[in-house]
């Protein structure tokens, strides 16, 4: 079955303490993507990438990190967490110049205390 | 700076009626559209997309209207079930920007019985 997948799918933690949310495709697709959702502000994207070793940022970058190290994995590193990251966080992937849709992961809804 | 607008955070419909979600984008280069439903607690899916060649494109109780000269394009669901009720998000990209998507910041739709 084609999906996105994301762990952890809820975490709570405390400030400064690093922490990773995972993100794994099994579609081959180039593309993977960051998403931060908040209230009234919709998706805003973290940062992208377009193929394995590249990387970039997105509208929201700031106290993010991620690295792309193999195809199908994109993890989302939060080095010094801190409270303005609460947020529901979404991974998505989709093969690149084409007009494929994205596919999204469920979801990972961080709170940071 | 928003380049594809939502401009109705919620829009509330009566079970058999029509749905009209609404979205603008200021960008030109702008030609591929996309709309995503997102039910709570999953992520984003892909509902319905058009090519900026059209002004319409149908699927079932899903048509997406384009209007090029004014940067408008609309998602219109007829009749509307309560089990439409989800966030609906506008999604614009171009061939220039290898179709990596720009989101609006969604509308809720709640469709009541």
């Amino acid at each position: 079955e084609a999906q996105v997948t994301q762990n952890p799918r809820y975490l709570i933690t405390v400030t400064g303490k690093k922490l990773t949310v995972t993100c794994s495709q099994n579609m081959n697709h180039e593309y993977m993507s960051w998403y931060r959702q908040d209230p009234g502000l919709g998706l805003r994207q973290i940062y992208y990438s377009m193929n394995v070793e590249v990387t970039d940022k997105g509208d929201v970058p700031e106290g993010y990190k991620v690295s792309r190290k193999e195809k199908r994995n994109f993890p989302l590193i939060l080095e010094s967490p801190s409270p303005n990251q609460t947020s529901l966080y979404f991974c998505a992937s989709s093969f690149l110049n084409s007009r494929a849709e994205l596919f999204f992961g469920e979801g990972s809804r961080l709170t940071v205390l | 700076d928003q380049q594809v607008k939502q401009n109705s955070p919620s829009l509330s419909v009566q079970e058999g009626r029509i749905s009209i979600l609404n979205c603008d984008y200021t960008n030109s280069m702008f030609d591929y559209f996309l709309w995503y439903k997102k039910y709570p607690a999953e992520g984003p899916t892909f509902l319905i997309s058009i090519s900026s060649i059209k002004d319409k494109n149908e699927d079932g109780r899903f048509t997406v209207f384009l209007n090029k000269s004014a940067k408008h394009l609309s998602l219109h669901i007829v009749p509307s079930q309560p089990g439409d009720s989800a966030v609906y998000f506008c999604a614009a990209s171009s061939s220039g920007g290898s179709y990596i998507p720009t989101f609006g910041r969604g509308t809720s739709l709640i469709v009541h019985p």
